[in-house]
């Protein structure tokens, strides 16, 4: 069973709308990580959030973690063409961050 | 800073045949990561290594499957008597010591016929 799992497979809107993906995990963990993976290319990292924070951003990108309801949320803001990607949650249940699991992924389109 | 290079991008081979897949992580990297991807089973740690020793290889099927990192500056993944199941996008991913990031490179798409 998925360690970590986003909670829609896909989803599409419009250039400069708002989108928030979910994530749900199954585990005790020291900290969640959102990537984004482009057709043709490897998952690139977005933002890591520690078990002790609640919200953390990076530029048009906020995640939240609430670790009482074992789940996450990735928004971005005034989406563009080039955030069309999947993007995955994935944690790491030994705290080390050498063995991810990641969810299944939500794909995101942007543009058409 | 080129990036984790994985070479080749694709490569088909026929069923029973050996695969060698190439990784370059980034140089100054201690820690060097094997996944794979398919479209059912999603992304799969297989194994990985820090200062070029092997640390945990659980995920790797125990038949057909090994990895090496002969050097600091590649490793390779070796697939023995390939199988159509075998079929994904191979991704190696590079880290610094705290591997709180790692950066994947573009992976090489295995095809077995």
């Amino acid at each position: 069973s998925q360690l970590a799992e986003e909670n829609l497979w896909a989803l599409s809107v419009h250039e400069g709308e708002s989108v928030t993906v979910n994530c749900s995990y199954k585990t005790s963990i020291t900290a969640l990580q959102w990537y984004r993976q482009k057709s043709g290319e490897g998952p690139a990292q977005l933002i890591l959030i520690r078990s002790n924070e609640r919200e953390k951003r990076n530029g048009r990108l906020r995640a939240t973690l609430d670790t009482s309801s074992q789940s996450s949320s990735l928004s971005i803001t005034a989406t563009r063409c080039e955030d069309t990607a999947v993007y995955f949650c994935a944690t790491d249940a030994s705290g080390s961050f050498n063995k991810l699991t990641f969810g299944a992924g939500t794909r995101l389109a942007v543009c058409p | 800073n080129a990036g984790v290079i994985q070479t080749p991008r694709h490569k088909v081979t026929g069923k029973g045949q050996e695969a060698t897949l190439w990784c370059e992580p980034i140089s100054g990297h201690s820690a060097v990561f094997w996944y794979r991807q398919t479209i059912v089973q999603g992304l799969e740690f297989l194994t990985y290594f820090r200062n070029q020793a092997p640390i945990d290889d659980s995920g790797m099927p125990k038949e057909r499957f090994s990895a090496q990192m002969p050097n600091q500056s590649h490793s390779t993944l070796k697939i023995q008597s390939t199988q159509p199941q075998d079929s994904a996008v191979y991704l190696c991913a590079s880290s610094l010591d705290s591997a709180e990031t790692l950066y994947f490179g573009s992976g090489t798409r295995l095809t077995v016929l």
